[in-house]
């Protein structure tokens, strides 16, 4: 079964400042791989998501990742946060080839916090 | 608003009772899953419904727990018996006719459940 590792579990950003969450997963196959984000109050939304191809994924409000297969990571980023980007962010992944279902495993999530 | 609705959107019951919470997918949507989510983790899969056929359940699904999508449209969770433990956030999510390969899913609001 795959899991998702997510190392920072709380961030502390100044307004401006460059953001980097780490995402790693295990599992030896085909992923695909997703970063939601929930705003305070808000659901869970979609920023960006690799399938296949470039492993360079541009998403919205400007945040980015990058698929590096041979580490097994999905990490986000983003050159210069804003103070709306205060939020929790959750990496996902789910395991092509494993059945029908293309239920997401996430990770336990980074709750960022930016600051004026 | 076209996204995925959940209703109620709170819910305190005693323990010992059963609820019913309801999905309503995005229009078209023909895959619809339920994940719970408790607090400091992200969301677990419990099941997925592609149509009205439940094609997978997760082993935290208990027996006191059952799942409808009895014509392919909204769904609806049962907790029957409910325990402290069931306390949790339980979110829907839905996602189009494509490719299972190729899954987006869309998450709605979230029913919160205390447990008393």
């Amino acid at each position: 079964a795959q899991s998702v590792s997510q190392h920072n579990h709380h961030v502390i950003l100044s307004e401006a400042a460059s953001l980097e969450l780490g995402c790693n997963y295990s599992y030896g196959g085909t992923v695909n791989l997703f970063w939601y984000v929930q705003y305070p109050g808000q659901h869970l939304q979609l920023l960006l998501k690799y399938f296949s191809g470039d492993p360079l994924v541009k998403g919205i409000k400007g945040f980015e990742a990058e698929f590096i297969k041979s580490k097994f990571s999905f990490n986000l980023r983003k050159p210069s946060v804003q103070w709306s980007d205060t939020a929790e962010y959750f990496c996902a992944v789910n395991a092509r080839g494993t059945g029908t279902a293309s239920k997401l495993t996430f990770g336990t999530g980074t709750r960022l916090q930016v600051t004026l | 608003d076209t996204g995925v609705s959940q209703n109620p959107r709170h819910k305190i019951t005693k323990r010992g009772q059963n609820v019913t919470f309801r999905c309503d997918p995005i229009s078209e949507h023909n895959r619809l899953y339920w994940y719970r989510q408790t607090l400091g983790q992200g969301p677990e899969f419990l099941t997925y419904f592609q149509n009205e056929a439940q094609l997978e359940k997760s082993r935290l699904l208990s027996d006191r727990f059952s799942a409808e999508r009895p014509k392919g449209s909204f769904s609806t969770l049962e907790i029957q018996r409910t325990e402290q433990g069931d306390s949790a956030m339980y979110l829907c999510a839905s996602s189009p006719r494509s490719s299972v390969w190729t899954d987006t899913q869309y998450f709605g609001p979230g029913t919160r459940l205390t447990v008393l």
